[in-house]
């Protein structure tokens, strides 16, 4: 079953620009993640942020967390057209509750 | 439409006994993945399938695991001889043909090796 909301649904942008993608639950979590899939492919984990946590990097990719509004943000920056793929939040709400959104689909253009 | 099924919801076995994981994905769905959630980490993926065929296996052990998606009926992942490591959730999820951009996730299986 699906929980977190991410919006847009589709984002198409142009190599170079930033890319925000957002993501909103319902339940008390206690941590929240994004994937990547690729065309075909399965998910692959980008970072993981706990309920405690307010702000995460890795490369290029800065993850916020805002558990008063439950909400979350992906952003991807300088983006590459390898970065096209769907991007999918997840909550875990503990015991392996977890809950997906239906996904951002980015495009970037070269 | 239903959404994705999977059962059992938890799962114990003794090490060395078999686990069978069940997923049937949602009406008109060919593609099926699965995926290893161990506690406080994100999913890792195990392998994708379309009906009879294993597309990608690159995220599945060598030994001990498998996976078949037949014509008809669920995708089964099997896990012989368990050991206590191969405690965690397995998720899978399905997507529909031509779609390749969306996977439906199930609630998981929780499997227990004591």
């Amino acid at each position: 079953s699906q929980q977190g909301e991410e919006d847009p649904q589709a984002l198409s942008i142009q190599e170079g620009e930033n890319a925000t993608m957002n993501c909103s639950y319902k339940t008390s979590i206690n941590n929240l993640q994004w994937y990547r899939q690729n065309s075909g492919r399965g998910l692959v984990h980008l970072i993981l942020i706990r309920s405690n946590e307010r702000e995460k990097h890795s490369g290029r990719l800065r993850v916020t967390l805002d558990t008063s509004k439950k909400s979350s943000s992906l952003l991807i920056t300088a983006s590459r057209a390898a970065d096209t793929a769907s991007y999918f939040c997840a909550t875990d709400a503990g015991n392996n509750d977890m809950r997906f959104g239906a996904g951002t689909r980015l495009t970037v253009k070269p | 439409n239903a959404g994705v099924m999977q059962n059992p919801r938890h799962l114990v076995r003794r090490r060395g006994q078999e686990a069978r994981l069940r997923c049937s994905p949602m009406k008109g769905h060919s593609h099926v993945y699965w995926y290893r959630q161990l506690p406080e980490e994100g999913l890792k993926f195990m392998v994708y399938l379309q009906k009879e065929n294993i597309i990608d296996e690159s995220g599945m052990p060598k030994e001990r695991f498998s996976a078949e998606f037949p014509k008809e009926g669920p995708s089964i992942l099997r896990i012989q001889q368990v050991v206590r490591g191969d405690s965690a959730a397995y998720f899978c999820a399905s997507s529909p043909p031509g779609q390749v951009y969306e996977q439906y996730f199930g609630p998981g299986t929780r499997l227990t090796v004591t």
